[in-house]
């Protein structure tokens, strides 16, 4: 499966949009895009996951290039329960799902 | 939906002892599920892959003999972490992939156990 690459930690206010790069320049024509967070001591949260259309659910929206190099997860109105780790993983249909260092998103009041 | 169980959620053992750990996919069948072991301050990190009536295959470094799991049907695993010593001591988080409504079959993971050998 590609690699991707995350920013370390990001900033974002309360009420603000918040948006969360990934690079997987690697991508291949059959891997999906998933968006994984954890919360603080608890397991790892799906979020949300597409293949090559932006994608909308009542957590977040995916964002794809066309080129599907990069994405971007959007969370549109963020609060202090959505500081976590985001994890962006790009998986092959069938293989399992391997986690990187992900994003720490911190929200401030 | 898509809803997995852990259980217990943390336990505290004496060094020697053997460890059980639940995990159930409450409202889906899982073709396929996983375990992970977390340390403090750093990522989840995949201990084996287990389809429900055959043996469980182990990422590198990962001694089978330790970390016994069974999956005995589709909607439930369990991890036995045999003889634990304190460098066992971990997060550890289950995790089930299965078609739960989001049209490709997804990992849903269980809130994890917490595990602390004296």
């Amino acid at each position: 499966d590609a690699k991707t690459t995350q920013p370390t930690s990001m900033d974002c206010a309360e009420g603000r949009a918040a948006n969360l790069p990934c690079n997987h320049s690697t991508i291949s024509g059959n891997e999906y895009v998933y968006w994984y967070r954890q919360i603080h001591s608890q397991g790892p949260q799906y979020i949300i996951h597409g293949l090559k259309n932006n994608e909308t659910n009542e957590m977040a929206s995916l964002i794809i290039t066309e080129d599907r190099k990069s994405s971007t997860l959007i969370l549109p109105h963020a609060t202090l329960r959505d500081t976590a780790v985001y994890y962006c993983i790009v998986r092959g249909y069938g293989n399992k799902l391997v986690f990187g260092a992900g994003t720490i998103l911190r929200v401030k009041s | 939906g898509a809803v997995v169980s852990q259980h217990p959620s943390w336990v505290i053992c004496k060094s020697g002892t053997s460890v059980k750990i639940e995990c159930r996919s409450l409202d889906f069948q899982a073709t396929t599920m996983f375990w992970y072991r977390q340390f403090p301050k750093q990522s989840l990190m995949l201990m084996a892959t287990s389809n429900e009536g055959s043996k469980a295959t182990y990422e590198q470094g990962v001694e089978k003999d330790k970390f016994l799991i069974n999956h005995a049907s589709l909607t439930l695993s369990t991890l036995t972490v045999t003889s634990a010593h304190p460098e066992d001591s971990s997060f550890y988080i289950c995790s089930a992939r299965g078609l739960a409504g989001v049209g490709v079959e997804t990992q849903y993971f269980g809130p994890g156990t917490r595990l602390l050998v004296l």
